[in-house]
């Protein structure tokens, strides 16, 4: 089974700042179709989850530009250029090329 | 626009069954893979079960293989989680979510496992 680890998993940001997250995947996520379906999910506090980024590095509707997404094989990372109050709650990583794995969720609070 | 409501949760004693649901509108319900994803207390997402646009496939993950049933009614675009033989470690917020790679969630039903 694929593992998903989440770095680091408490991240206190200054607004306006930027932030980044790390995840690592235990095997590489390319599925047979050419496709690496790995996944950013934000889910602030009392809310559901919502998904932010699709394979890797596509912004769902409605997310704001100053989410991206990159990396490939087994490394992946979430950018946020500039850290807004709305952005505080847990960030999750999820690949999708075989069962959906989550990682353990990364905690953004505000300094 | 997207809506997946789900209902059904509660409180259930251990050895205790549940059935969820989940009813959608604003999409094609009969074109999408759909799933169930759970949230302990405090803990971080699971993801449960899915299941093929037709029904005739589905996934489960190894703490509820045997346990739990997915099925779906097209009919009705309703998503259903049949949940026997419940435990203690069940307890969780339960979210119907749309497609394989969870692009659309509903707000969430609370099942709680205890004697």
């Amino acid at each position: 089974d694929v593992v998903m680890t989440q770095s680091p998993l408490s991240l206190p940001v200054t607004l306006g700042q930027p932030a980044s997250i790390s995840c690592r995947s235990s095997q590489r996520l390319v599925h047979s179709d050419g496709n690496t379906y790995f996944n950013w999910f934000h889910q602030r506090p009392g809310q559901s989850p919502r998904r932010l980024i699709y394979r890797v590095s596509n912004r769902d509707s409605g997310v704001p530009d100053r989410f991206s997404g990159s990396g490939s094989g087994t490394d992946f990372t979430l950018k946020i250029s500039r850290v807004e109050a709305e952005d505080v709650g847990v960030y999750y990583c999820m690949e999708g090329t075989q069962r959906p794995t989550f990682g353990q969720g990364t905690k953004v609070e505000i300094k | 626009e997207v809506q997946l409501v789900e209902s059904g949760g509660g409180l259930v004693q251990p050895g205790g069954s549940l059935r969820l649901s989940c009813a959608v509108s604003g999409f094609t319900f009969s074109n999408s893979w759909m799933s169930w994803v759970r949230q302990a207390p405090g803990k971080g997402l699971e993801w449960v079960a899915n299941i093929k646009q037709d029904g005739s496939e589905n996934y489960y993950v190894d703490s509820v293989k045997g346990r739990f049933t997915i099925s779906r009614d097209n009919t009705k675009n309703s998503l259903y989680l049949q949940m026997n033989s419940l435990r203690a470690g069940d307890t969780a917020v339960y979210y119907c979510a749309r497609a394989w790679n969870l692009d659309s969630w509903g707000q969430g039903t609370l099942v709680i496992v205890s004697s």
